[in-house]
């Protein structure tokens, strides 16, 4: 069965500092790959979306980026983080077969910029 | 273009009452609809989905009706229970299923 690992689950980091967050999946080749923000007691934002190793689509833009450097691996960073970043990050991945196919969200990651 | 319309919440019940939580849609093409569950502190679980218009997906006492004719999907549940307090969340996918749209959520709480 598949299954997808997010970490860390909790992270509190100052204005300005550098920030990695990881998301894998388990159990399935060639996923959709996705990374979304939820501010609280907001809706879901989409951030970034993935096809394929190497191709990234940006939704907003803003100082975050996104890597897919292997084909299960799905990589959040920012160089400098700024107060609005702060917020839950959920990873999701979905099967590359079609519009059947739901997504699967990973546990979340807290992040409070302080 | 696509997008996704829930009722707004926050919605309160009592315990053993029946849920209705309206979501409508807009696609270009023939979408999937999904309903997730949010709990506190959690990401979203797939709670049910259909792929074509009639289909009733349900799970865990929950069902929802793909109506091709009024774009909707609308959660219900007959007799809700304390457990059953989270955001849940409406969402569709077209064509390729590259990209989902998802309502803004709907807040239950249920209270025995």
């Amino acid at each position: 069965s598949q299954t997808i690992h997010q970490w860390p689950a909790t992270l509190v980091q100052p204005v300005g500092s550098p920030l990695s967050l990881e998301c894998t999946v388990e159990g399935t080749s060639n996923p959709n790959l996705y990374w979304y923000r939820q501010a609280a007691g907001r809706g879901l934002q989409l951030l970034f979306y993935s096809v394929g190793i190497g191709q990234i689509s940006s939704e907003v833009p803003q100082n975050l980026s996104a890597s897919r450097p292997q084909d299960r691996q799905f990589i959040l960073s920012s160089k400098k983080l700024l107060l609005s970043d702060s917020g839950f990050y959920l990873c999701a991945w979905s099967e590359w077969t079609g519009r059947n196919s739901p997504l699967h969200f990973g546990n979340g990651t807290r992040l409070t910029v302080t | 273009g696509n997008s996704v319309t829930q009722m707004e919440g926050p919605v309160t019940l009592s315990e053993e009452a029946f849920l209705t939580i309206n979501c409508t849609y807009t696609a270009t093409g023939y979408p999937s609809l999904f309903w997730y569950v949010q709990y506190p502190g959690e990401g979203l679980q797939l709670l049910l989905k259909a792929t074509k218009a009639d289909d009733k997906g349900s799970n865990k006492g929950f069902e929802a009706t793909y109506r091709k004719e009024t774009t909707s999907f609308h959660l219900e549940k007959g007799s809700v229970q304390v457990s059953d307090s989270a955001v849940y969340f409406c969402a569709l996918t077209v064509n390729t299923g590259n990209q989902f749209y998802f309502g803004t959520g709907t807040s239950l709480t249920v209270i025995p």
